[in-house]
C-alpha cells in the first residue's frame, strides 16, 4: 500500500490564482481530512469527509473548497489564493470502527504540500 | 469542544538525558489521546496512542506516555534521548466512543525537542 499520497510537494502561487491540492489513499478509509500547519499553531482542521459525497467544515474552512466523489480521493481547492494561505497542508485518512473493535481515530498522514502565496 | 495545550514550545536537552514533554487537554467527554512526531521536512508519524485500559502507554523509539484523568494530562517521556530524537512533537485528542466528532483530531501547538551532543 502507498498509504496517503499528496501532490504536489511544493507550490508557489500568486495572489488570486486558484489551484487544487491532490490527496489519495489506498487503504479504503472512509474518513479523510485536510489540515494546515503553521508555526506555533499546530495543525488545524480545514475540511473533512466521513465518506463519498459527504463533507463538512473544520476549524478554518474559509477560502477552501472540497469534494469527495470517490472513497480514494479528497482534493482541496483554493479558489483565490491569499498570502494568509501560505502554509504546509497535510491530508489524513482513518478507517471506521469494525464489529468487535473499539472506536479509535488513528489518522494516517500524507507527506504534505508546502504552499507559498506571493 | 476539546482543546489541547502543550506547555513547552521548545525543550533543549543533552544526549542521554531524560526528557518529558507536557500535554494537558480539556474535554467534556471521554477522549482518545495521541502523540505524533514530525521530523524536519517530513509528515507526521504516530508515536503512541491511549484508547483505554492501562494508563501507561508504550510507543515506538522508546517513548512512553501516562494518561492521568484527574490531571487531564498525557505527558510524553523518554528515559534517555538520542540526537535522532530531535523533532517536533504534537499531542492530539479526539472524542472517545460514542462521540459525534469521529475522526476529528484537535492538536496542541507542538513542542520542538532539540537534543544536543
Amino acid at each position: 500500500n502507498a498509504g496517503v499520497t499528496q501532490t504536489p510537494k511544493f507550490q508557489v502561487l500568486k495572489t488570486g490564482q486558484s489551484m487544487t491540492l491532490q490527496c489519495a489513499q489506498d487503504m479504503n478509509h472512509e474518513y479523510m481530512s485536510w489540515y494546515r500547519q503553521d508555526p506555533g499553531m499546530g495543525l488545524r482542521l480545514i475540511h473533512y469527509s466521513v465518506g463519498a459525497g459527504i463533507t463538512d467544515q473544520g476549524e478554518v474552512p474559509n477560502g477552501y473548497n472540497v469534494s469527495r466523489s470517490t472513497t480514494e480521493d479528497f482534493p482541496l481547492r483554493l479558489l483565490s489564493a491569499a498570502p494568509s494561505q501560505t502554509s504546509v497542508y497535510f491530508c489524513a485518512s482513518s478507517g471506521t470502527p469494525q464489529r468487535g473493535r473499539k472506536w479509535y481515530n488513528e489518522q494516517f498522514f500524507g507527506p504534505g504540500t508546502r504552499l507559498t502565496v506571493l | 469542544a476539546q482543546s489541547v495545550t502543550q506547555l513547552d514550545s521548545q525543550v533543549p536537552v543533552f544526549e542521554e538525558a531524560p526528557v518529558e514533554l507536557r500535554c494537558n487537554y480539556s474535554s467534556s467527554v471521554s477522549v482518545y489521546l495521541f502523540w505524533y512526531v514530525q521530523y524536519p521536512n517530513q509528515g507526521l508519524q504516530l508515536l503512541l496512542k491511549y484508547l483505554s485500559g492501562s494508563t501507561l502507554v508504550k510507543g515506538i523509539n522508546g517513548f512512553e506516555a501516562e494518561f492521568n484523568k484527574s490531571q487531564t494530562s498525557f505527558h510524553l517521556r523518554k528515559p534517555s534521548v538520542h540526537i535522532s530524537d530531535t523533532a517536533e512533537y504534537f499531542c492530539a485528542v479526539s472524542e472517545g466512543a460514542g462521540g459525534t466528532s469521529y475522526g476529528k483530531l484537535t492538536f496542541g501547538q507542538g513542542t520542538i525537542l532539540t537534543v544536543h551532543p
